[in-house]
């Protein structure tokens, strides 16, 4: 059984550039949800995907936007990108309403 | 979802047990009580979750009081590999949608 994989692994992006982070589910999870984690702090939710729609979002915007493939597998894209935007960005992948399994995250540095 | 009260950092003996406290006293009747842990540098790990009764398995055992305001995750036999950030996350389950709100969590440090 495969387990979530994200690629990245580090990134290094300029202020006002665009970002797209990626995301493959652990075989048989049909739901990805995103995180954001700053340095010092706790993951904070993103959205999540289940069935290639956005199925439901936390507190941010609009230049923050994903996808989900008929494979379940996901991408995160970050347009504008501000320094704040540097952080760990988690993918986790579940069965809907089921226990979320995280990969290990893609640093990205906005300089 | 309701919030959760857990201490800043706490130290642990190798080889001893290490109880982990968590207060949820707005918990609702639908929600359960998650753990999960972060190694550092590492994605969060999920270690056990429970509604109200007691739960056990091969990572850890998961205590709820009868009232449900609080638990307590027990790491039974500490090891160094247990140093790492450790939340508990009341969230409903099985509900779509439904994400994992963080809070500041517990750093464990498992010492020699």
């Amino acid at each position: 059984e495969t387990g979530v994989t994200q690629s990245p692994t580090h990134l290094i992006k300029t202020r006002g550039q665009q970002v797209t982070l990626r995301c493959s589910s652990q075989s048989g999870h049909n739901t990805v949800s995103w995180y954001q984690q700053a340095l010092g702090q706790g993951p904070q939710f993103i959205f999540q995907y289940y069935r290639e729609e956005e199925n439901g979002r936390g507190n941010f915007p609009p230049r923050f936007s994903g996808l989900q493939f008929p494979n379940y597998s996901s991408e995160l894209n970050v347009n504008a990108l501000e320094l704040d935007d540097s952080a760990l960005y988690l993918c986790a992948s579940s069965l809907v309403g089921g226990e979320q399994f995280f990969g290990p995250g893609t640093r990205l540095t906005v300089l | 979802d309701a919030k959760t009260t857990q201490p800043p950092s706490m130290d642990c003996a190798e080889g001893r047990a290490a109880n982990l406290p968590c207060n949820h006293s707005t918990i609702s009747g639908n929600e359960y009580v998650y753990w999960y842990r972060q190694i550092h540098s590492q994605g969060p790990q999920y270690i056990i979750h429970g509604l109200k009764n007691n739960e056990t398995n091969e990572m850890a055992s998961l205590i709820i009081t009868e009232d449900r305001k609080s638990s307590t995750l027990i790491l039974p036999h500490a090891t160094l590999r247990d140093t790492a950030v450790y939340y508990c996350i009341v969230r409903v389950s099985q509900a779509a949608g439904n994400k994992l709100t963080f809070g500041g969590g517990t750093r464990v440090l498992v010492k020699p």
